[in-house]
């Protein structure tokens, strides 16, 4: 089945050190965005790629860094620069081609815990 | 600016009660597309429904239904005779043009259903 893999499903880090999250999709979707989700805060969007190689800084980048060298694969990296690290990180994707109201896909997310 | 507006924060029902879901928007684009996704314990946002702010037709999905009213900027969402199950919470989002058709979510509601 299709869907998109999100590793680790738990993550916990010392304070300094940095992290990367990974996302793959075999959806054969073009685009692909890392979401932060904080409680009562809803999603925020940090990064987001419509093809590879291309990225754009979504709302809240500081701190964090992407890569999109394939189309399946678009890796997280939480810096020791993000002041507050500790959340639950959400990557999704979409296919263009069917429009500017296709849906997002989401993977089952990654828990980050910083200490 | 986009914005998603969720005022509740939390509602808790009993089995088999009717629920409904507000959400309000702003958004200055005049074609625009509206999202509900729910999101279970096990964090993985689930797509729901979409809507083109050219089509306030009301939609039904079992015990789903929306109401879209653009003279007062709103969305809602009802579940009909509520079960354990649709114990999740519950995200409405929005996107345009001005942001690019990048999703803006609200900050959620949660909706705990009791047997």
């Amino acid at each position: 089945d299709g869907g998109i893999t999100q590793s680790p499903k738990y993550l916990f880090r010392k304070e300094g050190q940095n992290v990367t999250l990974s996302c793959e999709q075999n959806l054969n979707h073009d685009a692909m965005y890392w979401y932060r989700q904080d409680p009562g805060q809803g999603l925020r969007l940090i990064y987001y790629s419509q093809i590879v190689n291309d990225f754009q800084k979504g709302d809240i980048a500081e701190g964090y860094s992407v890569s999109r060298e394939k189309k399946e694969s678009f890796p997280l990296t939480v810096t020791s620069a993000q002041k507050n690290p500790t959340a639950f990180y959400l990557c999704a994707s979409r296919r263009t081609i069917e429009g500017y109201n296709s849906p997002l896909h989401f993977g089952n997310g990654t828990r980050l815990t910083v200490t | 600016a986009q914005k998603v507006t969720q005022a509740q924060t939390e509602i808790s029902v009993v089995e088999k009660e009717d629920v409904t879901l507000d959400c309000v928007y702003e958004t200055r684009d005049t074609t625009y597309y509206l999202f509900w996704y729910k999101q279970p314990p096990s964090g993985e946002l689930v797509f729901l429904i979409r809507r083109n702010s050219f089509d306030e037709q009301n939609e039904i999905s079992g015990r789903y239904s929306w109401n879209f009213q653009k003279s007062t900027s709103s969305f809602n969402f009802t579940i009909t005779a509520s079960q354990v199950v649709d114990s999740a919470v519950y995200f409405c989002a929005l996107s345009g043009p001005s942001n690019d058709y990048k999703l803006s979510f609200g900050a959620g509601t949660t909706v705990t259903v009791r047997a």
